[in-house]
């Protein structure tokens, strides 16, 4: 069965400090996808990026960055200067094929001013 | 701003009433989902619709009752129910199922007396 861990339950940081949060996935197919959503506290999830088994590129889109690696089952997303505007929880999540999304527990990052 | 709709935003209501929560998308997806949220845990799928069918369930007990009147529509009937039934209601949508992106809507959140 699919699985996804956040094992940073709460993280908090200066403002302008980098942070990265790690998300390690367990899954037996070779076809999968990972996500990584933000939910502020308003309420709803953000999408943020999908990355499929096929594809370990990592990605860069503007201080957000994700690293992904097969070898080690992982799919770290880092912010970097973060802002105080970046405080959410967000949950990395993980689907197979025709299967529901999985979620991990999510980290809560807080970013001080 | 959301381009998944959800109405109402807030709901109190009593264990003897009944009440429906809506969900709009104009995104031309094929895939919806319900997802209930306790704090402070990730989303738990409720319900899925696929091409308006009604392709899983997950154990949801039967004072919840969902309704896909059209592609763009999900409802979400809401018939005695019971304290532990407050939470965050998130409605998603989708292209296609598992492998594409959710959006998803800010959610209503519900308090059961």
């Amino acid at each position: 069965a699919q699985k996804v861990t956040q094992a940073q339950t709460e993280i908090s940081v200066v403002e302008k400090e980098d942070v990265t949060l790690d998300c390690v996935y367990e899954t037996r197919d070779t076809t999968y996808y990972l996500f990584w959503y933000k939910q502020p506290p308003s309420g709803e999830l953000v999408f943020l990026i999908r990355r499929n088994s096929f594809d370990e590129q990592n990605e860069i889109s503007g201080r957000y960055s994700w690293n992904f690696q097969k070898s080690t089952s992982s799919f770290n997303f880092t912010i970097t200067a973060s802002q105080v505007v970046d405080s959410a929880v967000y949950f990395c999540a993980l689907s197979e094929e025709n299967t529901p999304l999985v979620f991990g527990k999510g980290t809560r990052l807080s970013v001080i001013a | 701003d959301t381009e998944v709709t959800q109405t109402p935003k807030h709901l109190v209501m009593g264990m003897t009433n009944k009440k429906s929560l809506k969900c709009e998308q104009h995104m031309g997806h094929r895939a919806m989902y319900w997802y209930k949220q306790k704090a402070k845990k990730p989303p738990e799928l409720m319900f899925v619709y696929s091409y308006e069918k009604l392709s899983i369930n997950e154990s949801v007990p039967s004072r919840f009752s969902p309704e896909c009147p059209n592609s763009s529509l999900l409802n979400l009937h809401l018939h005695a129910l019971q304290p532990e039934d407050s939470a965050l209601y998130l409605c998603a949508s989708s292209q296609g199922y598992s492998n594409q992106p959710q959006h998803f809507g800010d959610g209503t959140r519900l308090s059961i007396l």
